[in-house]
């Protein structure tokens, strides 16, 4: 059974870093692409980033590159999302999903929920 | 950069049919995927590659595409499936998924 567990829920200051983590199980983790998809308080479902863990290839969405980093460490089957430094904005639901061929997504993560408060 | 366009919402009553659309200028080239999304859960896939339908979700779930609209019917709409419904396919070079705005499907 193919599964994705997400780390847990957290809170933050604006300006402090953050890396959330998505463990893949029940499949080939090294040899499909994973992705994290954000949706914010109300709204849809934002694509932000895809890696490959087999070579560490990464494709970023416009809207979010050079603002957060992807990154996955096969030996442990996880896939990992980063900012440097956090803003209010950043405020979402993360979810991180395995990715058909960079078709869509075909199973997904309980979601990583962020919050950005002063 | 490339969008696909989705009604805000759609209501129906239960047991007629809904139909959501998703627009889209790749749609003819890019195959369309749906999710559906219930309150404080993850999307599941409901239909994929325009018109196939994973196990487990009931018949009632059906997909066309036609030019650049691709659309989610259900037939027979239940309570249950009162959701928000999101579509979603690559850009027009495969390069990358983009989604649609969601819609929200109330069942009256």
């Amino acid at each position: 059974e193919v599964q994705l567990v997400q780390s847990e829920a957290e809170v933050k200051k604006p300006g402090e870093s953050l890396k959330i983590t998505c463990q893949g199980s029940g499949y080939s983790f090294t040899n499909n692409w994973i992705g994290w998809v954000r949706q914010m308080p109300g709204k849809g479902l934002e694509w932000m980033a895809l890696i490959y863990p087999g070579d560490s290839d990464t494709r970023y969405s416009p809207s979010f590159q050079g603002q957060v980093t992807i990154s996955a460490d096969k030996s442990i089957s996880t896939a990992y999302l980063q900012w440097s430094s956090l803003k209010a904005s950043d405020t979402a639901m993360y979810y991180c999903a395995r990715a058909e061929r960079l078709n869509y997504f075909d199973y997904w993560g309980q979601g990583t929920l962020v919050t950005v408060s002063s | 950069s490339y969008e696909l366009t989705q009604p805000p919402s759609v209501s129906v009553s239960p047991g007629q049919t809904a139909r959501i659309t998703c627009s889209g200028d790749a749609l003819p080239k890019q195959y369309a995927y749906w999710y559906q999304q219930k309150p404080g859960q993850a999307p599941v896939v409901v239909i994929y590659k325009d018109s196939e339908r994973p196990s487990g979700i009931p018949e009632r779930f059906s997909g066309s595409t036609s030019g650049t609209t691709a659309t989610l019917t259900i037939s027979g709409v239940q309570a249950e499936d009162e959701a928000d419904y999101h579509c979603q396919s690559p850009d027009s070079s495969g390069t990358y998924p983009v989604f649609g705005g969601g819609t929200k499907l109330n069942v009256l």
